[in-house]
């Protein structure tokens, strides 16, 4: 069973367009982040929800929404894709805050 | 403010032999700190965690040593085998903190 996993692996799209990845956990872990993943494989986190709220936003533009339909969710919108934003999206989880995350198995966004 | 870096971005050992990659943070108030294995292509996976309320911990071939004096933290593994290659990244989590802060990451090649 995959403990967190995120489609679609690969998502290639043109400038402008607006996309969405999908993540679901099965680990009943009250907390799921998203994290940016760049070129030098540095990783960043963008988002952080606890029980469906919003907890942690790190200054990423309003063109990227994530929504939490359940604890078990975090989907991840963006609209008007632009160049900068090819990278590799990690959605995680974990039992609390800022504890051990678990990693999904990315989303390589490349924009044209 | 929030930085925890990698004293080194490749390291390349021999088959068998041990490899240690080190890590420097910079937030004294940090109280839990974990070491991350990225393979190509998949998520990072956790690898060994530890509290600062520890200097030392032992896990299967890997020990992960903390020296809070000097806000150092280092990942040894025994015996390093071709499975061993990945990209280690530490993480931190500031005491309070709400998210784990990400190093750089070290890219560690075995030589058979």
């Amino acid at each position: 069973d995959t403990a967190v996993s995120q489609t679609p692996k690969y998502l290639v799209t043109q400038m402008g367009n607006d996309k969405s990845i999908k993540c679901e956990q099965n680990l009943g872990h009250d907390t799921m982040y998203w994290y940016k993943q760049d070129s030098k494989k540095f990783l960043k986190i963008m988002f952080s929800y606890n029980n469906k709220e919003l907890i942690i936003n790190e200054t990423v533009p309003n063109r990227f929404s994530p929504k939490s339909p359940d604890k078990a969710h975090l989907n991840l919108h963006i609209n008007s894709l632009e160049l900068g934003d090819s990278a590799v999206y990690f959605c995680a989880s974990s039992q609390q805050l800022g504890t051990e995350a678990f990693f999904g198995q990315g989303t390589r966004l490349t924009v044209v | 403010g929030e930085s925890v870096g990698l004293h080194l971005p490749t390291l390349s050992v021999q088959e068998g032999d041990n490899s240690i990659i080190n890590c420097a943070y910079s937030n004294s108030a940090s109280d839990y700190f974990i070491w991350y294995k990225q393979e190509s292509g998949k998520g990072p996976q956790f690898i060994i965690d530890i509290r600062s309320n520890m200097d030392k911990r032992q896990g299967q071939r890997v020990t992960v040593l903390l020296n809070k004096t000097v806000k150092h933290l280092s990942l040894q593994i025994a015996a390093t085998q071709p499975g061993d290659s990945a990209v280690y990244f530490c993480a931190e989590n500031g005491q309070g903190a709400q998210k784990l802060v990400f190093g750089q990451g070290t890219r560690l090649t075995i030589n058979p």
